[in-house]
């Protein structure tokens, strides 16, 4: 079956420093997603992504995150200079229509944690 | 603005007893309501959703959920837990109105089932 795959797993990092946090989609998906977990939170939406643009994000998604889709399969997010309370679990997810029913595949996250 | 609200942090339920899992929401259209599953070390896996018609919605893994309009509700159900449905439970719901259909999750219900 076919599934959302995320890396890394675990990614450390300094305050400040840039992260890149990669995701592959299930291929024949066209909108794909951005939401973050900070521990014991809800999951919160960050951004949404189609046809290459940016269609929504959140009051979250300021001018230190990033999303690109670089190739064909990969969409990634990246944060500028991280601050500590970026620290969370980041799930990417993908769906092949957009809002009403279609549910949507998550990855299994990737756990940053900003030192 | 669309909410979602799940009353309890953690249900424990001894294996082979009915579990029910408890999700209240909010949205200013029509919802339609997801729920998810999340194991350890795994992203959050689809069980089921609520878009329109039957209010008794049947998903994975024996899980059902009925959808209650006058108390905006929908609780989670099995009649027979098992030991491996010990897990984080999220609600999700999308407003009907928003065509890029990002969720609102809720803060998750952690499912203990005790043999």
């Amino acid at each position: 079956e076919p599934e959302v795959t995320q890396t890394p797993s675990h990614q450390v990092t300094q305050m400040g420093q840039e992260v890149i946090l990669r995701c592959v989609p299930i291929s024949n998906h066209l909108y794909f997603y951005w939401y973050r977990q900070i521990l014991g939170q809800k999951v919160e939406f960050l951004v949404s992504f189609y046809n290459n643009e940016i269609s929504e994000k959140s009051e979250i998604f300021d001018d230190q995150f990033s999303v690109e889709r670089p190739d064909g399969s990969n969409f990634t997010l990246k944060i500028r200079s991280t601050k500590l309370e970026d620290s969370a679990m980041y799930f990417c997810a993908s769906s092949e229509l957009a809002g009403g029913y279609n549910e949507q595949f998550f990855g299994p996250g990737t756990r940053l944690t900003v030192l | 603005a669309q909410s979602v609200a799940q009353p309890e942090d953690q249900v424990n339920v001894a294996e082979g007893n009915p579990l029910t899992v408890k999700c209240t929401y909010s949205v200013s259209g029509n919802p339609y309501l997801f729920w998810y599953v999340q194991y350890p070390n795994r992203g959050l896996q689809f069980l089921l959703k609520y878009i329109t018609g039957d209010n008794l919605v049947k998903g994975s893994y024996g899980f059902e959920a009925e959808f209650n309009k006058s108390q905006t509700s929908f609780h989670l159900k099995k009649p027979s837990a098992l030991v491996s449905d010990s897990a984080l439970y999220f609600c999700a719901v999308r407003d009907s109105k928003d065509s890029w259909g990002k969720f609102q999750f809720g803060a998750g219900t952690q499912v203990v089932v005790t043999p």
